[in-house]
């Protein structure tokens, strides 16, 4: 089946400090998305981005399509980053149907 | 943002016991998922619709079924819960981006 690794599994940083996140995914995405995860449970859409860059404030999400792996980059950290971001493609290539396989996620903490 | 809502927020359950997770959007998307997350798993589909009426087989489906009663209402049914459907169950919706209701914790003792 289709395979979505993210790395690092956790990352601690002092805040204002960069982080960069990694998804590699098994085959070709129809769709990508980046998921973040509050600490109480809340899920939220970040992006989706199935290919290109594309920025919201201080996030950057890029996606190489041909090379299976995307990126999310979040620059000056802020305490109220922590969480867990997770990565999730839509592998079918024929109906759109919105089915989704995620990675186990990267827990992020930083601190003050 | 898309409105997906889910209740109960929290149940505990005995072994056996009957349970129905419910799920309601506002937002008229064609498509709705059910959703488990366990630690060192992440989120794994259990069953999807794409409209009322229809009910789509996710990854891990067992022990799970599903109806969607209308465009707005998908609910997960547990016949028969067991201690492996402890969990943290999400909905959610999408007509392309997936919106995600609040979960809801499901103890089965």
């Amino acid at each position: 089946g289709q395979q979505v690794q993210q790395s690092p599994a956790s990352l601690v940083l002092q805040e204002g400090e960069n982080a960069e996140l990694q998804c590699n995914f098994s085959s070709t995405a129809t769709r990508l998305q980046w998921f973040y995860q509050h600490p109480g449970g809340r899920l939220v859409s970040l992006f989706y981005n199935p290919s290109g860059t594309k920025h919201t404030g201080r996030l950057t999400s890029t996606t190489v399509t041909n090379e299976r792996r995307s990126s999310l980059h979040i620059s000056s950290s802020q305490t109220t980053d922590s969480g867990t971001y997770f990565c999730a493609i839509d592998h079918n290539t024929g109906a759109n149907t919105g089915k989704l396989t995620f990675g186990h996620g990267t827990i992020l903490r930083v601190h003050p | 943002e898309a409105a997906v809502t889910q209740s109960p927020r929290n149940k505990v359950t005995v072994t056996g016991g009957n349970v129905t997770l419910s799920c309601r959007q506002t937002n008229s998307h064609n498509y709705m998922y059910w959703y488990r997350q366990d630690t060192g798993h992440g989120l794994r589909l259990i069953h999807y619709s794409y409209g009322a009426g229809n009910l789509q087989i996710g990854d891990v489906p067992d022990g799970y079924k599903a109806t969607r009663t209308t465009q707005e209402d998908f609910f997960l049914l547990l016949e028969l819960a067991s201690p492996s459907q402890t969990s943290l169950y999400f909905c959610a919706s999408s007509a392309g981006t997936q919106y995600f209701g609040p979960g809801t914790r499901l103890l089965v003792l």
